[in-house]
């Protein structure tokens, strides 16, 4: 079993359309969490942090559940510039960071 | 600003030749990671150094690998001898801190062993 896994996907969502993506994780020492996109050839970049509390960035929603070791974005209102591989990163204090496979959203006109 | 500076951008080299990657982290940054990414395996983290010491190396694959940083505005990954497994899109990063900070990519070496 991976330390980070997600849905692969992909997501194929017209545009306007509200997605979510979900990652779960088995560390239990971890303690920093993100979201970063990765377009096709391109490096991964950080989209947003997740906080216990949940945060809101736009149209971009992270939400996590440490008891349920959970993480999700949500994206509303979905743009054609979205389409991307969404990548969940887990950070222990220690330094080791495990970033999840991916998931691929296409968004359609 | 200068982001994550990686050569070079694409490598093609025959099995059993040595391949040397290079990376200049941003500067003020005190930490450096080198990943390699493959449609099966994902984003792998092979080895990160605070300030120039390499800390873990428990992801670096097999003897073939090593990782220097000489200082702290320069590092190389040197596969020696590589092989047609070794291709895959080698990414540098570098951050401030580990934990909550950001990790900023370079824009990956993608090289393939015939």
């Amino acid at each position: 079993r991976k330390e980070v896994e997600q849905d692969p996907g992909p997501f194929n969502v017209p545009e306007g359309a509200t997605v979510a993506f979900n990652c779960t994780y088995s560390n239990s020492a971890s303690q920093s969490f993100f979201w970063y996109r990765q377009d096709c050839r391109k490096e991964p970049k950080l989209l947003m942090s997740v906080y216990s509390s949940g945060n809101e960035d736009g149209r971009f929603t992270a939400q996590l559940n440490r008891a349920s070791q959970y993480i999700s974005l949500l994206i509303r209102d979905s743009k054609l510039s979205d389409s991307a591989t969404y990548l969940c990163v887990v950070n222990t204090n220690a330094g080791k960071s495990t970033f999840g496979d991916g998931t691929t959203l296409t968004v359609k006109p | 600003d200068a982001g994550v500076i990686q050569s070079p951008r694409h490598e093609v080299t025959e099995m059993g030749q040595e391949v040397t990657l290079r990376c200049k982290p941003i500067s003020g940054h005190d930490y450096l990671f080198w990943y390699r990414q493959t449609m099966m395996r994902g984003l792998e983290l092979l080895i990160y150094f605070n300030n120039n010491v390499p800390i873990d190396d428990s992801g670096m694959p097999e003897d073939r690998f090593s990782a220097k940083m000489p200082n702290a505005s320069f590092s190389t990954l040197k596969i020696q001898p590589s092989e047609p497994r070794d291709s895959a899109v080698y990414f540098c990063a570098s951050s401030l801190g580990v934990g909550q900070y950001e990790q900023y990519f370079g824009p990956g070496t993608r090289l393939t062993v015939t």
